[in-house]
């Protein structure tokens, strides 16, 4: 039973490139959520989806981040135009209802140059 | 706002002695709290959860309480092995007091150290 899987594992940009994050959840699992520890700092909630719906993102910067879960594919996490200040590990976790234990993948580590 | 505490210092203790970490928190009172194990450049992994009408639960050599007067939880790790190295989180759901649930704050973990 495959776990949370995410890609790429690390990611370089350079300073107002774009970079996409993606996230598989395990399988049966419909919840996915968006974690981001920036160094030194612990996990900070981000955005919570369900297929093709936000659920809640009260923890996502008000600009240049979106995310989506599709019907069909990988939940995406997009950050246009990044900073320096986006470097950090970005985690993806899922579940298969809500409230329940979530089960993370082993991150995006994004650096930006 | 709500609040989460973890012994901001790392635990250095002996193997095979009982490692205790301590989360508390503050302004609401969950229905659950959960542990997690982070171990460098890994994602977090899952190990315990208990509600709020249980005081205790193990799991192996893992154990947690959970005291909401206190507003703490304590989590135990028995027979302690260099293995267990690592960072613990506590994590509690806040998003279930204005939605169905989802959104999770973390402590800042606590590093433990278990030398041979």
């Amino acid at each position: 039973n495959a776990g949370v899987m995410q890609n790429p594992r690390h990611l370089v940009r350079r300073r107002g490139q774009e970079a996409r994050l993606r996230c598989s959840p395990m399988k049966g699992h419909s919840h996915v959520y968006w974690y981001r520890q920036l160094p030194e700092e612990g996990l900070k909630f981000m955005v919570y989806l369900q297929k093709e719906n936000i659920i809640d993102e009260s923890g996502m910067p008000k600009e240049r981040f979106s995310a989506e879960f599709p019907k069909e594919g990988p939940s995406i996490l997009r950050i246009q135009q990044v900073v320096r200040g986006d470097s950090a590990a970005y985690f993806c976790a899922s579940s298969s209802r809500v409230p329940d234990t979530q089960y993370f993948g082993p991150g995006t580590r994004l650096t930006v140059l | 706002s709500q609040k989460i505490e973890q012994n901001s210092e790392a635990l250095n203790i002996q193997e095979g002695k009982t490692a205790t970490l301590t989360c508390n928190y503050t302004n609401y009172s969950p229905a659950y709290l959960q542990w997690y194990r982070q171990d460098p450049g890994r994602g977090p992994v899952f190990l315990l959860l208990i509600r709020e009408n249980e005081k205790e639960k193990r799991k192996e050599r893992l154990k947690v309480t959970f005291d909401t007067t206190l507003k703490q939880s304590l989590f135990h790790i028995t027979a302690s092995q260099p293995a267990d190295s690592a960072t613990y989180l506590c994590a509690l759901d806040v998003g279930i007091f204005y939605n169905q649930g989802g959104k999770l704050i973390f402590g800042q973990g606590t590093e433990l150290s278990v030398k041979p």
